[in-house]
Order: C-alpha cells, then sequence, then structure tokens
C-alpha cells in the first residue's frame, strides 16, 4: 500500500538553527514528492517538489529538500529558521500519470526566538 | 487571481442532514480534487474531477459525491451527515496539462456537525 511517513509529530528548534523535518515514503515507481505548509485556519501553501533531476531542490522562503531514492525519503531542511516558519508541515507524494495525492500526518515546527 | 476559493466557510448541521461545499478553481487550472482533513491528521482523498467526471475516489463511502462544472468549478456533497464527518474540507486545483504540477489549495470550509 502506498504512504508517507513522518516520523516526527514535533521538531523544536531555537531561531538561526538549521531544521531538518523529515519523511519517507512507500510508492512504488518514481513518485512526484511535494512539501505544503499549513498555517492555522488556513489551507495547504505548496513549498516546494521533486520531479526529476538534480536531488537537491529549493523552494519558497528559503526551504529546501533532499531527495533519496536508496532511503526512500524527502527530508525538509532550511539553513537557518526563523520565528515565522512555526507552523504545520506536510510531505505528499503521487505517482505520475495518478490522480491522488497521499498526505504524511504532518509535524509540527516550533521555532523558539 | 484570486486563486482557489471556497464557500463557506465554515458551516454547522445536524447529523442526518446533507451539505454541498463549493470550489471555483485557480485560473487555468481544470482538474479539482477534494480532501477531508480531520483535526490533527493529514489530508485525506476523496475523489478528483476532471472533464466533469470522477476519475479517482478515496476510502470514502457513497454518501460523499460530487461533481464538476463546464465553468471547472466543483462541488462536494455530504448525504446523511454523521459527527465523524466533522473536518476541514479543503479543494485543490491544479492543471493536468502541466507534468507533476503542484496542486493549489483553497483555504476550506469547516465543517461542523452536532
Amino acid at each position: 500500500a502506498q504512504s508517507v511517513a513522518q516520523p516526527e509529530d514535533q521538531v523544536n528548534v531555537a531561531e538561526g538553527n538549521p531544521l531538518t523535518v523529515k519523511c519517507t515514503y512507500s510508492v512504488s515507481g518514481n513518485p512526484y514528492l511535494f512539501w505544503y505548509v499549513q498555517y492555522p485556519n488556513r489551507g495547504l501553501q505548496f513549498l516546494l517538489k521533486y520531479i526529476t533531476g538534480d536531488n537537491l531542490v529549493k523552494g519558497s522562503y528559503g526551504f529546501e529538500a533532499e531527495f533519496n531514492k536508496s532511503q526512500t525519503s524527502f527530508h525538509l531542511k532550511k539553513p537557518s529558521a526563523l520565528v515565522s516558519d512555526s507552523a504545520l508541515y506536510f510531505c505528499a507524494v503521487r505517482v505520475p500519470r495518478g490522480f491522488k495525492t497521499i498526505f504524511g500526518a504532518g509535524t509540527r515546527l516550533f521555532v523558539k526566538a | 487571481d484570486a486563486g482557489v476559493t471556497q464557500s463557506p466557510t465554515h458551516l454547522i448541521k445536524t447529523r442526518g442532514q446533507q451539505v454541498t461545499l463549493r470550489c471555483s478553481p485557480k485560473s487555468g487550472h481544470d482538474t479539482v480534487s477534494w480532501y477531508q482533513q480531520a483535526l490533527g491528521q493529514g489530508p485525506q482523498f476523496i475523489f478528483q474531477y476532471y472533464e466533469e467526471e470522477e476519475r479517482q475516489r478515496g476510502n470514502f463511502p457513497d454518501r460523499f459525491s460530487g461533481h464538476q462544472f463546464p465553468n471547472y468549478s466543483s462541488e462536494l456533497n455530504v448525504n446523511a451527515l454523521l459527527l465523524g464527518d466533522s473536518a476541514l474540507y479543503l479543494c485543490a486545483s491544479s492543471p493536468r496539462y502541466i507534468t507533476g504540477a503542484e496542486a493549489f489549495f483553497g483555504q476550506g470550509t469547516r465543517l461542523t456537525v452536532v
């Protein structure tokens, strides 16, 4: 069965420190991978995606993610966290030519000033 | 560009009632997907529409149905509401003709069933 795992319910980091939010997936083939962010009582905002090519992808607000095919991971990273990065982050996968996007359960990021 | 718009933003219904939620996709997008996000969980795929037909359905009962109109807007209908249907319902649109395109989400409709 296709699935996405975000092993950490919550990640705490001090402002200015690097952050990592982890994501692993179990999907056959070569899926498309996405990260979204959700602020309270809001919809999801797209951050970045991996379709093909360079394993390190850069996205909005200074975020980047590293695709690792052998480990089936797509971890979200940022070199220097901001308090305003505090939000709920979702990893998602979609099978090429498929219709359904599968989301992880989400990781809440707290950045302390 | 208004992006994806959903209406209403909040809704309170009684068990057993029926509800209709509406979504207008981002300009240029022809595909609409609906998701249910229960409190503290990730969005769960309900179904996707393009060319006015349901293309794939997630693990949701037939009480959940939808429709897409010629202008690509969409409705989600839920019949015989249960308390467990209380959730944030998200609509997402994307352009089918762009490989790997990300979905754009609306702000959601918060449905409370009492």
